[in-house]
């Protein structure tokens, strides 16, 4: 398996900054690497697909960049809307699609 | 728009076997397109469980691999998760989604249901 690993686990910050988030891969997926937004009860809502490509409707605040095993998500000036749960999940190896563990971003 | 609803029952007893069925609307399970379940414990990160292609071919988890089968019924427009030998560490909201070609991207998902293994 291709182990996923997120950081931070959480993250506090203000409306109006910048975050990034990291996602290592255990090994390299090229640019196999999609990003999902999760809020309490709902379903997880695709961000960014293939490390840099935005998903339709999507910010352009939001944005993707990586190659191999390291990969981060920006969100340039952080909206209240944003406050959720984000999500790495490597698509290179279909014998077994993997997510990260996931970041919180919390209010400061 | 491809629309996903999963149905089944919320409470399994241990041992015994967890099944839900995904309707699909807005798309075709015949189309060339793999469709896939999620899962997640309460308060915890999201599991890949397996998916299905519309020729029948499945990919597992392979931690799961001998618990879990996924059909599809295209009559229907649906498909289906089948795990077996449940116990409390099942316990989770199941999401069926639809995995994208290309990037294989979970770009369309159910909304979820609640299973809870108890008895």
């Amino acid at each position: 398996d291709i182990l996923m690993t997120q950081s931070p686990s959480s993250l506090s910050a203000s409306v109006g900054d910048r975050v990034t988030i990291t996602c290592r891969a255990s090994q390299s997926i090229s640019s196999y690497l999609n990003w999902y937004q999760q809020k309490p009860g709902k379903a997880p809502k695709v961000l960014i697909y293939g490390t840099s490509n935005l998903q339709s409707g999507v910010p352009s605040r939001f944005s993707g960049s990586g190659s191999g095993t390291d990969f981060t998500l920006t969100i340039s000036g952080l909206q209240p809307e944003d406050f959720a749960t984000y999500y790495c999940q490597q698509s290179y190896s279909n014998l077994g699609w993997t997510f990260g563990q996931g970041t919180k971003v919390e209010i400061k | 728009q491809v629309q996903l609803q999963e149905s089944g029952p919320g409470l399994v007893k241990p041992s015994g076997t967890l099944s839900l069925t995904c309707a699909v609307s807005g798309g075709s399970t015949s189309s060339s397109i793999w469709w896939g379940w999620v899962r997640q414990p309460p308060g915890k990160g999201l599991e890949w469980i397996g998916d299905i292609y519309h020729s029948g071919s499945t990919n597992y988890n392979p931690s799961l691999k001998s618990r879990v089968t996924i059909s599809a019924d295209k009559s229907k427009n649906q498909f289906s998760l089948k795990l077996t030998s449940v116990t409390a560490a099942d316990t989770a909201v199941y999401y069926c989604a639809r995995l994208s070609s290309g990037y294989s991207v979970f770009d369309f998902w159910g909304q979820g249901t609640l299973v809870t293994v108890s008895s």
